[in-house]
């Protein structure tokens, strides 16, 4: 079945530092979709991308849906301990209608 | 609030019993889905609704599992018999149709099996 590997799994950074994860996979995706979560809530949408080679920017956040399709990155500048949480990519397929998610990046900040 | 609800957030239970989790999904969104999470890892896909009508059911969702949309308006989600294996999170999300796979997702229903 379809599978991303996104990476890391894992950050431990400084305030003020910039980040950037990616997510790769074997399949092609129409849209990729990045969402953040805290503990014990649900997944919250950041960014949603709809083509190939498009570079779409919320706040501090930018991310790129790869031109092959098959990855997208997420840049996140000038941190802060609001950013704290679990960045997960998902693609999504037109006509099968789920997501499919990464496992996940976990972003810790020192003050 | 005009997100998705999902009730109870929390439940514990004892293996065999029954559950069921409600979701409330956006008001106007005619596509309603579950995921289940563990954890460490990302969502996976259980189950899809448009309006009233199941289209896609994962090999994730075992004979045990029902999940239903009477009215395409709010679902349920059933597990019998539940077994330890089944602790995770249960997350509900809703989409309108033809905006590209943006699903909105709810705080989730976290079921510990004793």
């Amino acid at each position: 079945g379809q599978q991303l590997n996104q990476s890391p799994q894992s950050m431990f950074i400084q305030e003020g530092e910039d980040v950037s994860m990616n997510c790769t996979s074997s399949s092609i995706f129409n849209t990729w979709l990045w969402y953040k979560q805290d503990p014990g809530e649900g997944p919250v949408l950041l960014i949603a991308l709809y083509k190939a080679g498009e570079l779409t920017s919320n706040g501090r956040l930018t991310a790129q849906f790869g031109i092959t399709r098959k990855d997208s990155f997420l840049n996140i500048s000038a941190s802060i301990p609001s950013d704290v949480g679990i960045y997960f990519c998902a693609g999504f397929i037109q006509g099968a209608q789920k997501l499919v998610f990464g496992q996940g990046t976990r972003l810790t900040i020192n003050p | 609030d005009t997100g998705v609800s999902q009730n109870p957030r929390h439940k514990i239970t004892k293996r065999g019993q029954n559950v069921t989790f409600r979701c409330d999904p956006i008001s106007e969104h005619n596509r309603l889905y579950w995921y289940r999470q563990t954890l460490g890892q990302g969502p996976e896909f259980l189950t899809y609704f448009q309006n009233e009508a199941q289209l896609e059911k994962s090999r994730l969702l075992s004979d045990r599992f029902s999940a239903e949309r009477p009215k395409g308006s709010f679902s349920t989600l059933e597990i019998q018999r539940t077994e330890q294996g089944d602790s995770a999170m249960y997350l509900c999300a809703s989409s309108l149709a033809g905006t590209g796979g943006i699903q909105y997702f709810g705080a989730g229903t976290r079921l510990s099996v004793l």
